[in-house]
C-alpha cells in the first residue's frame, strides 16, 4: 500500500464549479500537509500549507484535513481556466526530511 | 529573488552513458532536496542535503545514482549507465531550515533514456 493515495483523474469541470480534490494517507505519523499546484512542464508550487485538523481558507482555495480518517481534500471555488492543472497533495512527519506525495489530480476547468 | 533553477532542461541520451544533472538552491536555503517525478508514480524522493550533515540518500533507487552538494549550495545529481527506466522529470528542491519547512521546486530537468 502506498503512503499516499490520489485519485489521478483526469477531471474535467466547467468553469465557476466547485472542484474537490482528495487524498488519503496511511502513516499516522504525518502531521503536516501541503497542496502543491504544477502546470505542465514546470515545478510544483506550493498552495497551501497545514499542520491542524481542520478548515483553511486562502481566497478561492479551502484545504481540509482530518486527522481521525487519515483524509486531506482540496476545495476550488468558482473554478477558472487557470486552474487547469496536476494538483499534488504532500505530506510530512515532524523531523522527517522528505515530503511524501500522491500521484496528482489532472485538473482542466472548461470555458 | 531568484528561485531554484536547474539545467539543462531537457537531456536525451543513450542508455549506458552517465548524465550529470545540476541544481541551484534558493540563496540561503540549508535544506536541498532531489526528486524524480514518473509518469503515473508522482513524486519519489531520492536524497536530501542538510547544510554540513550527511545526506540523507535513503530514496536513492540504485548505486548508480548519486549526489553531491559542494559548499553548501549547488548540488549535482549523477546517474551514470543510464537505463531506460530512468528517463523521468527530476526535481530539485530547497527550503530554508529543512524539515516541515515549505519546499521550493525547480522547474525540473527531463530525462529521456534511448
Amino acid at each position: 500500500q502506498k503512503e499516499v493515495e490520489q485519485d489521478p483523474g483526469p477531471l474535467s469541470v466547467p468553469e465557476g464549479a466547485i472542484v474537490s480534490l482528495n487524498c488519503t494517507y496511511s502513516n499516522s505519523a504525518f502531521q503536516y500537509f501541503m497542496w502543491y499546484r504544477q502546470y505542465s512542464r514546470k515545478g510544483p508550487e506550493l498552495l497551501m500549507y497545514t499542520y491542524s485538523s481542520g478548515n483553511k481558507e486562502d481566497g478561492r482555495f479551502t484545504a481540509q484535513v482530518d486527522k481521525s480518517s487519515k483524509y486531506i481534500s482540496l476545495f476550488i471555488r468558482d473554478s477558472q481556466p487557470s486552474d487547469s492543472a496536476t494538483y499534488l497533495c504532500a505530506m510530512i512527519g515532524a523531523g522527517a526530511n522528505n515530503l511524501f506525495f500522491g500521484t496528482g489530480t489532472r485538473l482542466t476547468v472548461i470555458p | 529573488g531568484a528561485g531554484v533553477s536547474q539545467s539543462p532542461s531537457n537531456k536525451v541520451t543513450e542508455k549506458g552513458k552517465d548524465v550529470e544533472l545540476r541544481c541551484d538552491p534558493i540563496s540561503g536555503h540549508t535544506a536541498l532536496y532531489w526528486y524524480r517525478q514518473s509518469l503515473g508514480q508522482g513524486l519519489e524522493f531520492l536524497i536530501y542535503f542538510q547544510g554540513n550533515s550527511a545526506p540523507d540518500k535513503s530514496g536513492l533507487p540504485s548505486d548508480r545514482f548519486s549526489a553531491e552538494r559542494t559548499g553548501g549550495s549547488v548540488s549535482t545529481l549523477t546517474i551514470q549507465r543510464t537505463q531506460q527506466e530512468d528517463s523521468a522529470v527530476y526535481l530539485c528542491a530547497s527550503s530554508a531550515n529543512g524539515g516541515e519547512e515549505t519546499q521550493y521546486f525547480g522547474p525540473g530537468t527531463r530525462l529521456l533514456v534511448l
